[in-house]
């Protein structure tokens, strides 16, 4: 189970690209890199998910590195209701695990 | 949209009490996951169901116990509850033949409090 590494807290301001990155010095083979983002007084939701190089949807950006040690989480131009806790998970279908994720705050 | 949807919101149970709490997704989806999330742990697995009557530990089963009676509901249960499972309790669901196999469903969250 490939454990993470992500800085505890953000700070960013409207309009801003926002990079958060995750380190996963142990990834294993099977495993893949999923994103959450969590706002207050709310459950978790999915934003994106990659195994190598770079994924992009109408919400986010991942890019991996070839070595796959590590992670960044791109949001393009981040407005206050961004303001919320991203996760990064890394494992394969049946094993993966929430850590304490980021706490992002964006300032006007 | 998938919908996951929780007994309550809030509960405020007293030490020893058994307590239940409910999980119901209307998706048709195979598993199902306990957590709980308390300030600076992020989300801890309790406890997770492949399917219907089957069940696996997550990290901190200890003190829970779960049922899947039905595929759509999933019941975590404090067998005798205390106070330091006063926790917000959220549960999940994934299609893990669905194309984002890896995404799960969340709920809204119960917050329980045992005084």
């Amino acid at each position: 189970l490939a454990k993470t590494t992500q800085p505890i807290s953000m700070d960013s301001y409207e309009g801003q690209e926002v990079n958060i990155t995750c380190s996963h010095n142990n990834i294993a083979t099977n495993d893949y890199i999923t994103w959450y983002q969590q706002f207050p007084s709310q459950g978790p939701r999915f934003i994106i998910q990659g195994y190598k190089t770079k994924v992009t949807n109408e919400v986010a950006s991942l890019f991996i590195p070839a070595d796959r040690k590590s992670s960044t989480l791109s949001l393009p131009r981040v407005s206050l209701s961004d303001t919320a806790v991203y996760y990064c998970l890394v494992g394969d279908i049946n094993d993966m695990r929430f850590g304490a994720g980021t706490r992002l705050t964006v300032k006007p | 949209d998938v919908k996951v949807t929780q007994s309550s919101r809030y509960l405020v149970k007293r030490t020893g009490e058994k307590v239940f709490l409910e999980c119901v997704q209307d998706m048709d989806h195979e598993n199902m996951f306990w957590y709980r999330q308390d300030p600076g742990l992020g989300l801890r697995l309790i406890y997770f169901s492949y399917d219907v009557k089957m069940k696996e530990k997550g990290d901190i089963p200890e003190g829970y116990s779960v049922s899947r009676e039905k595929k759509e509901r999933f019941s975590l249960i404090l067998e005798s509850a205390s106070t330091n499972q006063t926790s917000m309790y959220l549960c999940a669901s994934r299609s893990p033949g669905h194309l984002s196999s890896y995404e799960q469903y969340f709920g809204p969250g119960t917050r329980l409090t045992v005084t």
